[in-house]
């Protein structure tokens, strides 16, 4: 079956770089049609769409935040990494990385069916 | 950048039933994918691609879309279907987008 788990710090003081690792298994980032998100929420908030890599390392980012985040891959490692630059304290959040299926067709449009736990990362000096 | 508008909270009295809206222009080309997430858990993904069940999901889960508007019933609401529900769909660019999410409370 397919898991993920996220790893990383837990505090990070502002304006220090955020590196998180999304670790998986029951999939292959290389087989055509899988990709990986991170997806955020602030404490008491809504889910917040982060960043996305395609089997074929084509990579989307969330245009308020493009230019902070880096999303990369390591197929070998099962492995999905996300850097985050700059942090601030209204970047506390737990942070989710998710599976996602993607497919284009008229009867089927991309979408995450596994998510990971989570974990929570806390921005403050 | 894109945006997915819902209601930020419903209301339902135990087996009624219930419909949680989504609006947005992506909805007018891609469908719309529910999420469902208690209390200090993840989100668990209960439809996509319109209406379309994930296995484990009850029956009493459905979807469906008009324009720029998507809908998760749940016919015969359930005190465990108290929850955050969250709508999310890609856009032109490819990009993902979630909405903020409506609070459903089963009375």
């Amino acid at each position: 079956q397919i898991t993920l788990k996220e790893s990383g710090p837990t505090l990070v003081k502002p304006t220090q770089t955020l590196t998180l690792t999304c670790t998986f298994s029951g999939f292959s980032l290389s087989t055509s049609g899988v990709g990986v998100g991170w997806i955020r929420q602030p404490p008491g908030k809504a889910l917040e769409w982060l960043a996305l890599i395609y089997w074929d390392d084509d990579k989307r980012y969330s245009p308020s935040l493009k230019s902070r985040l880096t999303i990369t891959k390591d197929t070998s490692k099962n492995q999905v990494v996300l850097t985050m630059t700059n942090m601030d304290p209204v970047d506390t959040a737990t942070y989710y990385c998710a599976h996602l299926l993607y497919c284009s067709s008229a009867n089927c449009h991309q979408y995450f069916d596994y998510w990971g736990q989570g974990t929570l990362v806390t921005v403050s000096s | 950048s894109s945006e997915l508008t819902q209601d930020p909270a419903v209301s339902v009295a135990l087996g009624q039933t219930v419909r949680i809206t989504c609006q947005g222009d992506s909805l007018r080309s891609y469908y719309a994918n529910w999420y469902q997430q208690k209390p200090g858990q993840a989100p668990v993904l209960v439809i996509y691609n319109k209406n379309n069940r994930p296995s484990g999901i009850p029956d009493r889960f459905s979807g469906s879309s008009s324009g720029n508007t998507a809908s998760l019933t749940i016919t015969g609401a359930q005190a465990v279907d108290e929850a955050d529900y969250y709508c999310n769909s890609r856009d032109s660019s490819a990009n993902m987008v979630f909405g903020g999410g409506t609070k459903l409370t089963v009375l």
